[in-house]
Protein backbone atom coordinates (compact mmCIF):
# COMPACT_ATOMS: atom_id res chain seq x y z
CA UNK A 1 0.00 0.00 0.00
CA UNK A 2 1.15 3.46 -0.50
CA UNK A 3 2.99 5.52 1.68
CA UNK A 4 2.79 8.62 3.26
CA UNK A 5 3.35 11.33 0.23
CA UNK A 6 4.69 15.05 0.48
CA UNK A 7 4.40 18.33 -1.46
CA UNK A 8 6.15 19.66 -2.65
CA UNK A 9 9.71 18.04 -1.79
CA UNK A 10 11.77 20.83 -1.97
CA UNK A 11 10.66 24.66 -2.21
CA UNK A 12 12.55 28.05 -2.29
CA UNK A 13 11.05 31.25 -0.73
CA UNK A 14 11.80 34.59 0.50
CA UNK A 15 11.40 36.01 4.02
CA UNK A 16 8.11 37.44 4.29
CA UNK A 17 6.59 35.25 2.07
CA UNK A 18 4.12 32.73 2.90
CA UNK A 19 4.25 28.79 2.13
CA UNK A 20 1.81 25.80 2.33
CA UNK A 21 3.05 22.28 2.45
CA UNK A 22 1.05 19.13 1.84
CA UNK A 23 0.46 15.57 3.17
CA UNK A 24 -1.23 12.16 2.24
CA UNK A 25 -1.40 10.04 4.87
CA UNK A 26 -1.35 6.29 4.37
CA UNK A 27 -4.99 5.27 3.50
CA UNK A 28 -7.10 4.76 5.95
CA UNK A 29 -4.63 6.83 8.86
CA UNK A 30 -6.66 9.58 10.51
CA UNK A 31 -4.09 11.22 12.29
CA UNK A 32 -1.21 13.37 10.33
CA UNK A 33 1.37 14.91 12.64
CA UNK A 34 4.21 17.52 11.32
CA UNK A 35 7.67 17.89 12.91
CA UNK A 36 10.28 20.60 11.48
CA UNK A 37 13.66 19.33 11.79
CA UNK A 38 17.17 21.84 11.90
CA UNK A 39 20.40 20.66 12.44
CA UNK A 40 20.47 22.74 15.10
CA UNK A 41 17.43 21.81 17.14
CA UNK A 42 16.85 18.44 15.89
CA UNK A 43 13.29 16.90 15.40
CA UNK A 44 10.52 19.44 16.97
CA UNK A 45 7.29 18.60 16.84
CA UNK A 46 4.42 21.29 15.25
CA UNK A 47 0.91 19.69 15.77
CA UNK A 48 -1.03 16.69 15.11
CA UNK A 49 -4.60 16.39 13.66
CA UNK A 50 -7.08 14.00 13.63
CA UNK A 51 -10.21 13.82 12.50
CA UNK A 52 -10.36 17.11 11.30
CA UNK A 53 -9.20 18.61 14.28
CA UNK A 54 -6.03 19.89 15.81
CA UNK A 55 -5.34 17.01 19.47
CA UNK A 56 -2.03 18.52 19.67
CA UNK A 57 0.14 21.29 19.24
CA UNK A 58 3.92 22.08 19.42
CA UNK A 59 5.98 25.45 20.84
CA UNK A 60 5.84 27.28 17.75
CA UNK A 61 4.15 30.35 17.36
CA UNK A 62 1.09 31.42 15.30
CA UNK A 63 2.75 32.15 12.28
CA UNK A 64 2.52 28.07 11.76
CA UNK A 65 -0.79 26.50 11.32
CA UNK A 66 -2.44 23.79 9.59
CA UNK A 67 -5.53 22.19 9.11
CA UNK A 68 -7.12 18.49 7.72
CA UNK A 69 -9.30 17.45 4.95
CA UNK A 70 -12.10 14.92 6.01
CA UNK A 71 -9.99 12.40 3.87
CA UNK A 72 -7.03 12.83 6.13
CA UNK A 73 -5.08 14.81 4.02
CA UNK A 74 -3.08 17.81 5.69
CA UNK A 75 -1.58 21.01 4.81
CA UNK A 76 0.81 23.26 6.78
CA UNK A 77 1.02 26.83 5.69
CA UNK A 78 3.79 29.28 7.64
CA UNK A 79 3.16 32.92 6.98
CA UNK A 80 6.07 35.72 7.29
CA UNK A 81 8.45 33.36 6.35
CA UNK A 82 12.16 33.86 8.16
CA UNK A 83 15.70 32.42 7.44
CA UNK A 84 15.35 30.67 10.59
CA UNK A 85 11.89 28.88 8.92
CA UNK A 86 15.23 27.16 6.60
CA UNK A 87 14.07 23.44 7.55
CA UNK A 88 12.98 19.77 6.44
CA UNK A 89 9.27 19.63 7.52
CA UNK A 90 8.16 16.17 7.32
CA UNK A 91 4.50 14.62 8.39
CA UNK A 92 3.58 11.37 9.97
CA UNK A 93 0.97 9.45 9.40
CA UNK A 94 -0.85 6.35 11.94
CA UNK A 95 -4.36 5.33 12.80
CA UNK A 96 -4.72 7.85 15.68
CA UNK A 97 -6.22 5.26 18.41
CA UNK A 98 -3.63 3.90 21.47
CA UNK A 99 -1.49 5.74 20.06
CA UNK A 100 0.09 3.70 17.32
CA UNK A 101 3.32 3.06 15.64
CA UNK A 102 3.79 6.41 13.27
CA UNK A 103 4.35 6.68 9.53
CA UNK A 104 6.86 9.73 8.04
CA UNK A 105 6.85 11.17 4.83
CA UNK A 106 10.28 11.78 2.49
CA UNK A 107 9.75 15.64 3.90
CA UNK A 108 9.54 19.09 1.92
CA UNK A 109 12.58 20.79 2.26
CA UNK A 110 12.00 24.65 2.75
CA UNK A 111 14.62 27.23 1.92
CA UNK A 112 14.05 30.78 3.03
CA UNK A 113 16.48 33.13 1.36
CA UNK B 1 8.53 18.77 29.53
CA UNK B 2 10.19 15.03 28.32
CA UNK B 3 13.94 15.23 27.39
CA UNK B 4 14.76 12.40 25.74
CA UNK B 5 18.97 11.93 25.23
CA UNK B 6 20.75 9.21 23.05
CA UNK B 7 24.31 7.91 23.95
CA UNK B 8 26.41 8.26 21.71
CA UNK B 9 26.13 10.96 19.53
CA UNK B 10 28.17 9.64 16.82
CA UNK B 11 29.45 5.70 16.57
CA UNK B 12 31.99 4.10 13.83
CA UNK B 13 32.56 0.23 14.16
CA UNK B 14 33.84 -2.12 11.85
CA UNK B 15 31.29 -4.32 9.27
CA UNK B 16 30.45 -7.51 11.28
CA UNK B 17 30.39 -6.23 14.81
CA UNK B 18 27.41 -6.12 17.39
CA UNK B 19 26.16 -2.61 19.02
CA UNK B 20 24.01 -1.21 21.35
CA UNK B 21 22.63 1.84 20.71
CA UNK B 22 20.94 3.95 23.80
CA UNK B 23 18.10 6.32 24.80
CA UNK B 24 17.27 7.69 27.85
CA UNK B 25 14.20 9.65 28.98
CA UNK B 26 13.18 11.49 31.73
CA UNK B 27 9.29 10.86 31.84
CA UNK B 28 8.33 7.39 32.54
CA UNK B 29 4.66 8.29 31.64
CA UNK B 30 5.12 7.07 28.24
CA UNK B 31 2.48 5.46 26.21
CA UNK B 32 5.16 3.62 23.62
CA UNK B 33 8.76 4.37 22.21
CA UNK B 34 9.36 4.03 18.48
CA UNK B 35 12.99 3.01 16.98
CA UNK B 36 13.82 4.95 13.37
CA UNK B 37 16.41 4.99 11.06
CA UNK B 38 17.18 8.27 8.87
CA UNK B 39 19.43 8.42 5.82
CA UNK B 40 20.97 11.89 4.94
CA UNK B 41 18.53 14.34 3.94
CA UNK B 42 15.70 11.47 3.60
CA UNK B 43 12.32 10.89 5.93
CA UNK B 44 12.29 8.86 8.98
CA UNK B 45 11.90 5.16 8.43
CA UNK B 46 10.37 3.10 10.85
CA UNK B 47 12.48 0.08 12.86
CA UNK B 48 10.41 -0.97 15.92
CA UNK B 49 7.74 0.20 17.98
CA UNK B 50 8.20 -0.96 21.91
CA UNK B 51 4.76 -0.58 23.60
CA UNK B 52 4.90 0.99 27.17
CA UNK B 53 3.79 -2.87 28.26
CA UNK B 54 6.09 -4.80 26.53
CA UNK B 55 9.62 -4.88 27.34
CA UNK B 56 11.32 -6.05 24.01
CA UNK B 57 10.68 -6.28 20.16
CA UNK B 58 12.38 -7.99 17.58
CA UNK B 59 12.53 -7.82 13.59
CA UNK B 60 15.41 -9.26 11.95
CA UNK B 61 18.82 -8.42 13.32
CA UNK B 62 17.11 -5.25 15.94
CA UNK B 63 16.11 -5.83 18.75
CA UNK B 64 14.78 -2.99 21.36
CA UNK B 65 14.63 -3.14 25.01
CA UNK B 66 12.46 -1.02 26.88
CA UNK B 67 12.86 -0.16 30.30
CA UNK B 68 10.23 2.63 31.85
CA UNK B 69 11.14 2.45 34.96
CA UNK B 70 14.99 3.78 34.43
CA UNK B 71 13.52 5.71 31.88
CA UNK B 72 15.74 3.70 29.53
CA UNK B 73 15.72 1.96 26.08
CA UNK B 74 18.44 -0.14 24.17
CA UNK B 75 18.49 -0.99 20.42
CA UNK B 76 20.40 -3.79 19.64
CA UNK B 77 22.07 -4.51 16.24
CA UNK B 78 23.59 -7.51 14.98
CA UNK B 79 26.37 -7.76 12.70
CA UNK B 80 25.95 -5.03 11.45
CA UNK B 81 26.74 -3.95 7.55
CA UNK B 82 27.78 -0.84 5.62
CA UNK B 83 23.98 -0.77 4.84
CA UNK B 84 23.60 0.30 8.28
CA UNK B 85 24.93 3.43 8.43
CA UNK B 86 22.60 6.16 9.03
CA UNK B 87 21.24 8.36 12.11
CA UNK B 88 19.37 5.80 14.27
CA UNK B 89 16.66 7.97 16.02
CA UNK B 90 14.24 6.96 18.95
CA UNK B 91 10.96 8.56 20.08
CA UNK B 92 8.70 8.32 23.21
CA UNK B 93 5.14 9.33 22.78
CA UNK B 94 3.01 10.66 25.84
CA UNK B 95 1.10 13.75 24.91
CA UNK B 96 2.98 13.98 21.56
CA UNK B 97 6.20 12.67 20.35
CA UNK B 98 9.46 13.66 21.66
CA UNK B 99 12.72 12.73 19.51
CA UNK B 100 16.38 11.81 20.80
CA UNK B 101 18.98 14.01 19.20
CA UNK B 102 20.05 10.79 17.65
CA UNK B 103 23.22 8.55 16.81
CA UNK B 104 25.13 8.80 14.01
CA UNK B 105 26.14 5.47 12.69
CA UNK B 106 28.78 4.69 10.54
CA UNK B 107 29.80 0.86 9.63
CA UNK B 108 33.27 0.20 7.82
CA UNK B 109 33.25 -2.36 5.43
Amino acid sequence: KAGVTQTPRYLIKTRGQQVTLSCSPISGHRSVSWYQQTPGQGLQFLFEYFSETQRNKGNFPGRFSGRQFSNSRSEMNVSTLELGDSALYLCASSWGTDYNEQFFGPGTRLTVL
Amino acid sequence: KQEVTQIPAALSVPEGENLVLNCSFTDSAIYNLQWFRQDPGKGLTSLLLIQSSQREQTSGRLNASLDKSSGRSTLYIAASQPGDSATYLCAVLGNQFYFGTGTSLTVIP
